[in-house]
């Protein structure tokens, strides 16, 4: 069975400062998501990576893609209140459609 | 959230009764996928479905649980005689012609079995 562990499971931090969360698989992945939801609603998708060591960035959030396509990280630079949500990551297997979804990251950003 | 409608979005049933779920999905969109998410914990997928056709159900429980995207009209989840384990928010998403392609989630149905 595959499974995406996602650390920390919880974060708080303070407005201004940096964090980075993680993605981690002993499988392989063709493309992984990363995705944020607020209370009461569904996932909202931020960024597809789909190739080994890929970068890619959205304003203050920088994605990586691990070599090996097996993990993915998450860098928040001067967090704000608004980041606050809860971050999850999902991977989808070479040629199928099904996510595999993390347990997700708690984050809280404080004013 | 990103065009995909999900309707009711708070549904209420007794134990016993059945609940229907309805789902949206965005313009252009052929493929519809079903998950569910309990608190504290990520999303599981249950079923996916194109046009008419169930492509893959092995997530879905084998009694009580049928999905169904006709031809015309919403996808459907239906949950006969529901208990109190089936409490959960249940997420429809759809992507584009490829099942390759991201998929995008409606907001949820939160269903509560008293």
């Amino acid at each position: 069975t595959q499974l995406l562990e996602q650390s920390p499971q919880f974060l708080s931090i303070q407005e201004g400062e940096n964090l980075t969360v993680y993605c981690n698989s002993s499988s392989v992945f063709s493309s992984l998501q990363w995705y944020r939801q607020e209370p009461g609603e569904g996932p909202v998708l931020l960024v597809t990576v789909v190739t080994g060591g890929e970068v890619k960035k959205l304003k203050r959030l920088t994605f990586q893609f691990g070599d090996a396509r097996k993990d993915s990280s998450l860098h928040i630079t001067a967090a704000q209140t608004g980041d606050t949500g809860l971050y999850l990551c999902a991977g989808a297997n070479p040629g199928t459609y099904k996510y595999i979804f993390g347990t997700g990251t708690r984050l809280k950003v404080l004013a | 959230n990103a065009g995909v409608m999900q309707n009711p979005r708070h549904l209420v049933r007794r134990r016993g009764q059945e609940a229907r779920l309805r789902c949206s999905p965005m313009k252009g969109h052929s493929h519809v996928y079903w998950y569910r998410q309990l608190p504290e914990e990520g999303l599981k997928f249950m079923v996916y479905l194109q046009k008419e056709n169930i492509i893959d159900e092995s997530g879905m429980p084998k009694e009580r649980f049928s999905a169904e995207f006709p031809k015309e009209g919403p996808s459907i989840l239906r949950i006969q005689q529901v208990v109190r384990g089936d409490s959960a928010a249940y997420f429809c998403a759809s992507s584009l012609w490829d099942s390759n392609q991201p998929q995008h989630f409606g907001d949820g149905t939160r269903l509560s079995i008293l």
